[in-house]
């Protein structure tokens, strides 16, 4: 059984683009949950998908937003891009409520 | 807002030697997730704990889940140096399992 997949695993893009991450859960999973992780503030919650529908969100700025498609497949945006958005992007699926969360190996987001 | 607190911030053991860490919450348990992560890597979950009092093991991992004491510990038997890395533990502040909020990270090193 594949395990969650992040594309790309490395970016490099200049402060006020804009950049788009890939996440393909596990085969079955319904719930996409997406992760920052900096040295200085550690994991952080972004958002949560659940059935293409944002159940929960994180104390983030407008600028990062997601979505979830049918396929359960999920992405995350992050518009206008500041140097504090450099970071460690991970999500992570799960089956439904309660059930163990599996994360990919994430996408190490550099703005230069 | 759930934080959670671990100890120590970093560990060094000779290999072949025990090792517990702690996870403990400033809020009540309502589902409590290990992990482990390779510098700049994915987590890769170990172990998930629902239920005070409940301990699971997984090789030479061991987990338990104190309720009472919002607390859980990760015990390690006969460390290897394939044990190193950071362990970061994981709660559902809600029971949804729809955000997790993470503690900052035990760096453990395992000396051959």
């Amino acid at each position: 059984k594949a395990g969650v997949t992040q594309t790309p695993r490395y970016l490099i893009k200049t402060r006020g683009q804009q950049v788009t991450l890939s996440c393909s859960p596990i085969s079955g999973h319904r719930s996409v949950s997406w992760y920052q992780q900096t040295p200085g503030q550690g994991l952080q919650f972004l958002f949560e998908y659940f059935s293409e529908t944002q159940r929960n969100k994180g104390n983030f700025p407008g600028r990062f937003s997601g979505r979830q498609f049918s396929n359960s497949r999920s992405e995350m945006n992050v518009s206008t891009l500041e140097l504090g958005d450099s970071a460690l992007y991970l999500c992570a699926s799960s089956w439904g409520l309660n059930t163990e969360a599996f994360f990919g190996q994430g996408t190490r987001l550099t703005v230069v | 807002s759930q934080e959670l607190e671990q100890s120590p911030q970093s560990l060094i053991v000779q290999e072949g030697k025990n090792l517990t860490i702690n996870c403990t919450s400033s809020k009540t348990l309502y589902g409590l997730y290990w992990y482990k992560q390779k510098y700049g890597e994915g987590l890769i979950f170990l172990m998930m704990l629902q239920k005070g009092g409940e301990e699971k093991s997984h090789e030479k991992i061991t987990a338990k889940l104190d309720e009472k004491k919002q607390q859980s510990s990760l015990h390690i038997t006969a460390s290897q140096p394939s044990h190193a890395g950071i362990y970061l533990c994981g709660a559902d502040p809600t029971g949804a399992n729809s955000k997790l909020t993470f503690g900052k990270g035990i760096t453990l090193s395992v000396r051959p």
